[in-house]
C-alpha cells in the first residue's frame, strides 16, 4: 500500500491552456474523489467515482472541467481553457466504500 | 445541506499553554474527521470520530465529538512550536463527500 499518488505535484500553465492531471488511488478502493482547495480556504468537493461511474458533480465543476476514471483505477481530471480562478490546490482522496477518505499530495496549479 | 464552522480562524499561543478549536456542523452528521495541514501541503490525517462521545488522544492533542451538539473539540496541551499548522475538522453527512471547515490557523510563539 502506496498511498494515493498524484501527478504532477506543481503545475504552471498560461491562461487558455488545457491542463490534465493524474490520481491513483490506493489500489483496493473503489471510491475516488476530487476536491479543490483555493488559497486560506478548506477543500471544497469537485466530483466523486465509484469504480468508472462518476455519480455526482459539484456545481463547481463548469463545462471547461472534466474527470475519467476509465478503468475504476486511475482518474483523470482535465481543465480547458484555463482562467486565473482555476489557480489552487487539486486534491485526490480515495475510499473502500463508505471508509475514511485518504488524500494523496495534491497538485498546485498556478495560472499565469 | 450540510455547513461546518471553525473557529477561531486564527489562533497565535504562547509554547505551553493550552486552548481549543471548535467545530460546528449544521445538521445530522455521525462521522467528523480532523486533519493538519502545513503550508503548500496535502492533508495528513489526525483523529476520526465516529461516534457521539469518541474520545481520542494523540500526544498534546485531544478530540472528542458530541452528536447531540453537533459539535466536535480539538484540544491541544502544552503547544510546542512544532505544532503550528492549519487544522481543519471536515463532517461526512453519511454520503460521499466531506464538507470541511474554513480552517484554524494556529501559530505557536515560543
Amino acid at each position: 500500500d502506496t498511498g494515493v499518488s498524484q501527478d504532477p505535484r506543481h503545475k504552471i500553465t498560461k491562461r487558455g491552456q488545457n491542463v490534465t492531471f493524474r490520481c491513483d488511488p490506493i489500489s483496493e478502493h473503489n471510491r475516488l474523489y476530487w476536491y479543490r482547495q483555493t488559497l486560506g480556504q478548506g477543500p471544497e468537493f469537485l466530483t466523486y467515482f465509484q469504480n468508472e461511474a462518476q455519480l455526482e458533480k459539484s456545481r463547481l465543476l463548469s463545462d471547461r472541467f472534466s474527470a475519467e476514471r476509465p478503468k475504476g483505477s486511475f482518474s483523470t481530471l482535465e481543465i480547458q481553457r484555463t482562467e486565473q480562478g482555476d489557480s489552487a490546490m487539486y486534491l485526490c482522496a480515495s475510499s473502500l466504500g463508505f471508509s475514511e477518505q485518504y488524500f494523496g499530495p495534491g497538485t498546485r496549479l498556478t495560472v499565469t | 445541506e450540510l455547513k461546518v464552522e471553525q473557529n477561531p480562524l486564527f489562533l497565535s499561543m504562547q509554547e505551553g499553554k493550552n486552548y481549543t478549536i471548535y467545530c460546528n456542523y449544521s445538521t445530522t452528521s455521525d462521522r467528523l474527521y480532523w486533519y493538519r495541514q502545513d503550508p503548500g501541503k496535502s492533508l495528513e490525517s489526525l483523529f476520526v470520530l465516529l461516534s457521539n462521545g469518541a474520545v481520542k488522544q494523540e500526544g498534546r492533542l485531544m478530540a472528542s465529538l458530541d452528536t447531540k451538539a453537533r459539535l466536535s473539540t480539538l484540544h491541544i496541551t502544552a503547544a510546542v512550536h512544532d505544532l503550528s499548522a492549519t487544522y481543519f475538522c471536515a463532517a461526512d453527512s453519511g454520503t460521499y463527500k466531506y464538507i470541511f471547515g474554513t480552517g484554524t490557523r494556529l501559530k505557536v510563539l515560543a
